[in-house]
């Protein structure tokens, strides 16, 4: 089966600075990957989707993924933050056509204060 | 205007007792979902729906059922809530699951404890 891993359960961003979560997958079929953000007592809202051709795709406010078949990963990335990005991400991957989404435990962006 | 709204937002309920959240949605989609949020946890799939009249099973149903009585509602029943079971619940809703996009639309979430 699928799975999700996401190894950071907080990260600690200046605003300004750049950003980078981490996303590892398991699978084995021809994976469709996605990343989603929840912002503080809302749902989760599609940030970027990946399918199977360039493997860096473009997503809402300045937001970017790579995807990696030799690492198995799905990195996320943005170049500077804003405040209005702390929030939980979350990766999710689907194999195919008949499978659900299955989401990794999430990564919560938080402010570093000085 | 939100296209999948749940109802309550928050609930306090007591072991034994029996609770069902509601689901709605305006998008026009076939596919509702019920996932549950627990800390540390990502989203796991309760039940899901791609008709109304049907429910399935997702990976974890045990303790649960769902409900779809029209295209745009579909319900979540605690018949005998439990402590395990306080967590966050989520609907969300999509259009067409054998489309490689199923862009999930998210209801803001149910925070159920169960004392």
């Amino acid at each position: 089966a699928q799975s999700v891993t996401q190894p950071d359960a907080r990260v600690t961003v200046s605003e300004g600075a750049s950003l980078q979560l981490r996303c590892k997958y398991s699978y084995f079929g021809t994976p469709y990957l996605f990343w989603y953000v929840q912002y503080p007592r809302q749902g989760l809202q599609l940030l970027l989707k990946y399918y199977p051709g360039d493997p860096v795709v473009q997503g809402v406010n300045g937001f970017e993924a790579e995807f990696s078949k030799s690492n198995s990963s799905f990195h996320l990335r943005k170049a500077s933050v804003h405040w209005s990005d702390w929030a939980v991400y979350f990766c999710a991957v689907r194999i195919g056509f008949a499978s659900a989404l299955t989401f990794g435990s999430g990564t919560k962006v938080i402010p570093c204060l000085p | 205007e939100a296209a999948v709204t749940q109802s309550p937002r928050s609930k306090v309920a007591v072991t034994g007792g029996k609770v069902t959240l509601s689901c709605h949605q305006t998008n026009n989609h076939d596919y509702m979902y019920w996932y549950r949020q627990d800390t540390g946890h990502g989203l796991r799939l309760i039940h899901y729906s791609y008709v109304a009249d049907s429910t399935e099973k997702g990976d974890i149903p045990d303790g649960y059922k769902a409900s779809r009585p029209s295209q745009e509602n579909f319900s979540l029943i605690l018949e005998l809530a439990s402590l395990s079971q306080t967590a966050v619940y989520f609907c969300a809703s999509s259009r067409d699951w054998g489309d490689s996009q199923n862009t999930l639309y998210f209801g803001a979430g149910t925070r159920l404890s169960v004392l």
